[in-house]
């Protein structure tokens, strides 16, 4: 089954991008993944849907400064003109034939 | 608008039993598969179940397997969480959430409820 790797932490100054990574194991590099975003003491919230070409689908409301693509095994969130509410951890997930796999998520830090 | 609530956690003792129940609104449940996800304190997501939108195909972390049992009851839009032989390591906030577009029934979520917490202990 796949496995999904993420850093642990991030950080980014208020107004600026940051480029959060998913990177699948390997023989898995083709699969689809999603994005979510757990902000703190809440909820996990869709990000959006993301696929190995680099085409992404994003959930009812996320704002146009989140945008997702892909290279390779490695698939990316980027988070355009950073805002307070964006801190937050961001988890990936994929799924297989009759399993559902989250990476280890990533603790968002705006400064 | 896809709303999704949970009921049923609390307390219990380690060996327990507990039934955790989500009520669904603003979708056509029947037409979707749904799972369940839980978070332990201060830990990542973990998914632990999902059931086919006609309920015949179920499928469960090797964590939960042989304890777990999920249903779902279409004609109360409502989706279940039977767990049994508790442990301690099942504490953590449950979730129930909605499969997004995918042509098998594991599938990413795209609808989250607020979740319900079980605490294992005695």
């Amino acid at each position: 089954q796949p496995v999904l790797t993420q850093s642990s932490s991030a950080s980014a100054s208020l107004g600026s991008s940051v480029k959060l990574t998913c990177t699948l194991s390997s023989g898995h590099s083709a699969y689809i993944i999603a994005w979510h975003q757990q902000q703190p003491g809440k909820a996990p919230r869709y990000l959006m849907k993301l696929e190995s070409s680099g085409s992404y689908n994003k959930g009812s409301g996320v704002p146009d400064r989140f945008s997702g693509s892909s290279s390779g095994a490695d698939r990316y969130l980027t988070i355009s003109n950073l805002q307070s509410e964006d801190e937050a951890d961001y988890y990936c997930e994929t799924w297989d034939s009759n399993t559902q796999v989250f990476g280890g998520g990533t603790k968002l830090t705006v400064l | 608008e896809v709303q999704l609530l949970e009921s049923g956690g609390g307390l219990v003792q380690p060996g327990g039993s507990l039934r955790l129940s989500c009520a669904a609104s603003g979708l056509t449940f029947s037409s979707y598969a749904m799972s369940w996800v839980r978070q332990a304190p201060g830990k990542g997501l973990e998914w632990v179940s999902v059931i086919s939108g006609s309920g015949g195909s179920t499928y469960y972390a090797d964590s939960v397997k042989g304890r777990f049992t999920i249903s779902r009851d279409n004609s109360k839009n409502t989706l279940y969480l039977q767990m049994n032989s508790l442990r301690a390591e099942d504490t953590a906030v449950y979730y129930c959430a909605k499969a997004g577009d995918c042509s098998t029934t594991s599938c990413y979520e795209d609808y989250w409820g607020q979740g319900t917490l079980v605490t294992v202990s005695s």
